[in-house]
């Protein structure tokens, strides 16, 4: 069975960093990319960036490049999101989902981590 | 890009039909065959529902179904359950930067 497995709640002050991790499980990790996708509270889903599996290739969002860095260890089948100098705005819940499709572009996202919540307060 | 836009909120009885639309651009709905659906309940993770407009992922109701005319996506439910009373969001590919967009999301109410 396919599972995408997050880290945990994270509580951070202001300015500081943080990473969350999503393992993959049931599947080729090798073979899927994988994307993060943010929803702040109470607000509709945000598509933040893609990075392959081997964490060669990145494509961030407008709205987020230079705010986070994604990273993906293969051997570990593992994806990273870097939240840099953090705020309370960042304070949301943040999915990482795996992406297929058919050929080299577009696709949609089949299986979904169960999300991590990251709280942003002085 | 801006997101792509959806009602607010739809709602409909038991066993009706109702239908969602989300309007995007030449840039990104009426270019791609890449249009998605998600449903999400309050505190879970997005579920995929329909793909590539009208596909639907094994174990998802054909009571579900998707269509395209131009830069407007549908999503149809019908015989309308007490289940479906969920948020839904629409998503395409754009090919550019961003390389997917988000609908704002709408609220499906079961009366």
């Amino acid at each position: 069975e396919v599972h995408l497995e997050q880290s945990g709640t994270e509580v951070r002050k202001p300015g500081e960093s943080l990473v969350i991790s999503c393992k993959g499980s049931g599947y080729t990790f090798a073979s899927y990319w994988i994307v993060w996708v943010r929803q702040m509270p109470g607000k509709g889903l945000e598509w933040m960036g893609i990075i392959n599996p081997s964490g060669s290739d990145t494509r961030y969002s407008p709205s987020f490049q230079g705010q986070v860095t994604m990273s993906a260890v293969g051997s570990l089948s593992t994806a990273y999101l870097q939240l840099h100098s953090l705020e309370a705005s960042d304070t949301a819940m943040y999915y990482c989902a795996r992406r297929v499709h058919s050929g080299d572009r577009g696709g949609q996202f089949d299986y979904w981590g169960q999300g991590t919540l990251v709280a942003v307060s002085s | 890009q801006s997101a792509l836009t959806q009602p607010a909120s739809v709602s409909g009885s038991p066993g009706q039909s109702i239908t969602i639309s989300c309007t995007g651009s030449s840039r990104d709905i009426s270019s791609y065959q890449f249009v998605s659906w998600y449903q999400q309940h309050p505190g879970k993770a997005p579920k995929l529902m329909i793909y590539e407009v009208s596909v639907r992922p094994s174990g998802v109701s054909n009571r579900f179904s998707g269509s395209k005319s131009g830069n407007t996506a549908s999503l149809t439910i019908s015989g309308l359950q007490t289940e479906d009373e969920a948020d839904y969001y629409c998503s395409s590919y754009t090919g550019s930067s961003p390389l997917w967009l988000f609908g704002g999301g709408t609220k499906v109410t079961v009366l």
